[in-house]
């Protein structure tokens, strides 16, 4: 079946360092990708997404890149902040199920100090 | 403001009893949906609605029930038959529609952290 594996944290960074999280993915249709954030007791906050193939999802300063030739997504920010640090989510949607599911990567969390 | 709502936010119980979650949107969406969350865990799926009055099972459905007799609204009950119900608990929307080209995003409440003892 469908699967998004990430990184392992903390990621623990200096104010801004640059950052990247690896993901990549498994999947026998078409996926598409995103990028979730969790901060503290909260629930989950969409990041970025991506449809197809070479497609670049940003937003607040964050990207990533859709590679089907490597199935990676990663996520890359040039300049963190304390505010960044957070649970950050990979995860999949296969357009070809007729159904919305979204299969998760386990989560990194990251850590910035000042 | 659109979104969703998800009470209550800490919600505590004895083993052996039932409890039920609330979970309520606003954003004028088919697709209902809900997940689990563990520790050093990702979000797993326990039941969706795409529509009112119907629902799925997810992938860890059992000892979980669910209902949707209005479009703004999907509570979960988490019976005495879940082994280990204590986690946080997630709801979720999104447009519906069956097939389609492009996934459309999910939008999350808050969350309700369960804890049974």
């Amino acid at each position: 079946g469908d699967s998004v594996t990430q990184m392992e944290g903390p990621v623990t960074l200096s104010e801004e360092a640059f950052l990247t999280i690896n993901c990549t993915y498994t999947a026998t249709g078409y996926p598409s990708l995103f990028w979730y954030v969790q901060y503290p007791g909260e629930g989950l906050q969409l990041l970025l997404k991506a449809t197809k193939a070479d497609d670049k999802g940003s937003n607040k300063g964050f990207e990533a890149t859709y590679r089907k030739e490597t199935t990676s997504f990663h996520l890359e920010k040039g300049s963190v902040q304390v505010s960044d640090s957070a649970v950050y989510f990979c995860a999949l949607s296969d357009r070809g199920t007729g159904f919305q599911k979204l299969v998760f990567g386990t989560g990194t969390r990251l850590l910035v100090s000042p | 403001d659109g979104g969703i709502t998800q009470s209550p936010k800490y919600l505590f119980r004895k083993e052996g009893q039932n409890v039920t979650l609330s979970c309520e949107q606003n954003l004028n969406h088919d697709a209902m949906y809900w997940y689990r969350q563990d520790p050093g865990q990702g979000l797993r799926l326990i039941y969706y609605s795409q529509i009112v009055n119907d629902f799925q099972k997810g992938d860890i459905a059992e000892g979980y029930s669910v209902s949707r007799e209005k479009k703004e609204s999907f509570p979960l009950t988490v019976t005495s038959a879940q082994k280990n119900p204590t986690a946080f608990y997630l709801c979720a929307s999104s447009i519906s529609g069956g097939r389609r080209t492009v996934a459309y995003e999910q939008y999350f409440g808050p969350g309700t952290r369960l804890t049974v003892t």
